[in-house]
């Protein structure tokens, strides 16, 4: 069964304090992880797409990379306005195109 | 482009009702999956539909069903309605492809009394 990990479950950070979340995974054949932003009630918005190890991609303050059994999201000098909950999902080798997320990481940055 | 919609963006039923969320795909995605969002928990996949037939399902009961109408629109229906049915329920549109990169809608925050 596919399984996805995300910590730390919460996440405190000062204006300008970069910091890491990060997303372990356990899934039969990787065909995609996926990061994805959330706003209280809103739908979640998609940011990056990683498909094998090694792979890294940037947007902005942001930039994901990824390792055979896990994902970082890197986070340098945040602002207020990343304050958000970060959610990871995979995408499994198997017939169906199902993503399978972690709970998330609540990320507030304080001014 | 038009991102995804859905309809309505909340709803209140009681136990037992039955209810019917609808949702507009991306344009040139022919993929709808549906995902419940349970508070504090990240989405949980239903099923998913492709050229209007249900293609993969996740550990729902069979009172949690859909549609895909020709334009790739989807409805997803519930019957039944239990307490713990009580969530964000939100649509995804993609294309077919390996890895394709699935585009979330705002969601239908759907309350049980």
């Amino acid at each position: 069964e596919d399984q996805v990990t995300q910590s730390p479950e919460a996440l405190r950070l000062q204006e300008g304090e970069s910091s890491s979340l990060n997303c372990s995974y356990t899934v039969s054949g990787l065909r995609g992880l996926f990061w994805y932003r959330q706003d209280p009630g809103k739908g979640p918005e998609f940011l990056f797409t990683l498909y094998s190890a090694g792979e890294e991609k940037e947007k902005e303050r942001l930039k994901a990379t990824l390792t055979k059994k896990e994902s970082f999201l890197h986070i340098t000098a945040p602002k207020p306005e990343d304050s958000a909950t970060y959610l990871c999902a995979v995408q499994a080798g198997t017939g169906r195109r199902a993503l399978t997320f972690g709970s998330g990481t609540r990320l507030q940055v304080q001014p | 482009e038009t991102g995804v919609t859905q309809s309505p963006t909340h709803l209140i039923k009681t136990r037992g009702q039955q209810v019917t969320l609808r949702c507009s795909s991306q344009s040139g995605h022919n993929t709808v999956s549906w995902y419940q969002q349970a508070l504090g928990q990240g989405p949980q996949f239903i099923f998913q539909y492709y050229r209007e037939e249900e293609n993969g399902r996740g550990n729902f009961p069979p009172r949690f069903s859909g549609l895909q109408f020709p334009n790739y629109s989807s409805e997803l229906n519930v019957n039944a309605l239990e307490l713990d049915d009580s969530a964000l329920y939100l649509c995804a549109s993609s294309g077919q492809g390996v890895g394709e990169t699935q585009y979330f809608g705002p969601g239908t925050r759907l309350l049980v009394l």
